[in-house]
């Protein structure tokens, strides 16, 4: 199985701020990678696919990038609705496998 | 609107069964994979199974092969998870979501959840 390997497990930012989260696959994925937010109490939603696609709907402060091995997501200007734990996934290969998740807490 | 509501979680004892379903509305069911996920208290997301529209192709996570089946019935627009020999680790919220029209394991939109505990 693919292992997908977050950081940080948490960080503390404020609204305003450039936040950037890192995702790292054992083995290369090309560009089949794909970025999910969740909210406590709520269902993961998609956010971004082929590892730096805009899903319909989604603000343009978030951005991905990358292939390979190395994916970003970056959040240009934090807003409150945007504390929550941010998934990477990959889609590969069978199983699709996640990361563990970074928690973007208020500072 | 795309809606999926999942239902049929609840208590049961280690060793026991569940059937699990996911109802659909919004578009065309047949058309699309479906997957289920699931989410330990305070842990992360563990993809669990898939199915194709047509339910030719399935394929489960090494945690619950030979113990869930998934299945769908594309009249009545349902996906269901049979869950069995239930042990306290499947203890989980349980994520029916649909797969992009193109395939894959992109997963564009979920359900709200329901909640498995497995305790004696």
């Amino acid at each position: 199985d693919i292992q997908m390997t977050q950081s940080p497990s948490s960080l503390s930012a404020s609204v305003g701020d450039r936040v950037t989260i890192t995702c790292r696959a054992s083995q290369n994925i090309g560009s089949s990678l794909n970025w999910y937010q969740q909210k406590p109490g709520k269902a993961p939603k998609f956010l971004i696919y082929g590892a730096s696609s805009l899903q319909s709907g989604v603000p343009s402060r978030f951005s991905g990038s990358g292939s390979g091995t190395d994916f970003t997501l970056t959040i240009s200007s934090l807003q409150p609705e945007d504390f929550a734990t941010y998934y990477c996934q990959q889609s590969y290969s069978t199983p699709p496998t996640f990361g563990q998740g970074t928690k973007v807490e208020i500072k | 609107e795309v809606q999926l509501v999942e239902s049929g979680g609840g208590l049961v004892q280690p060793g026991g069964s569940l059937r699990l379903s996911c109802a659909v509305s919004g578009f065309i069911f047949s058309s699309y994979n479906m997957n289920w996920v699931r989410q330990a208290p305070g842990k992360g997301l563990e993809w669990v199974s898939y199915i194709s529209g047509s339910s030719s192709t399935i394929y489960y996570a090494d945690s619950v092969r030979g113990r869930f089946t998934i299945s769908r019935d594309n009249a009545k627009n349902s996906l269901y998870l049979q869950m069995n020999s239930l042990r306290d680790q499947d203890t989980a919220v349980y994520y029916c979501a649909r797969g992009h029209s193109t395939g894959g394991y992109r997963l564009d939109d979920w359900g709200q959840g329901t909640l498995v505990t497995v305790s004696s």
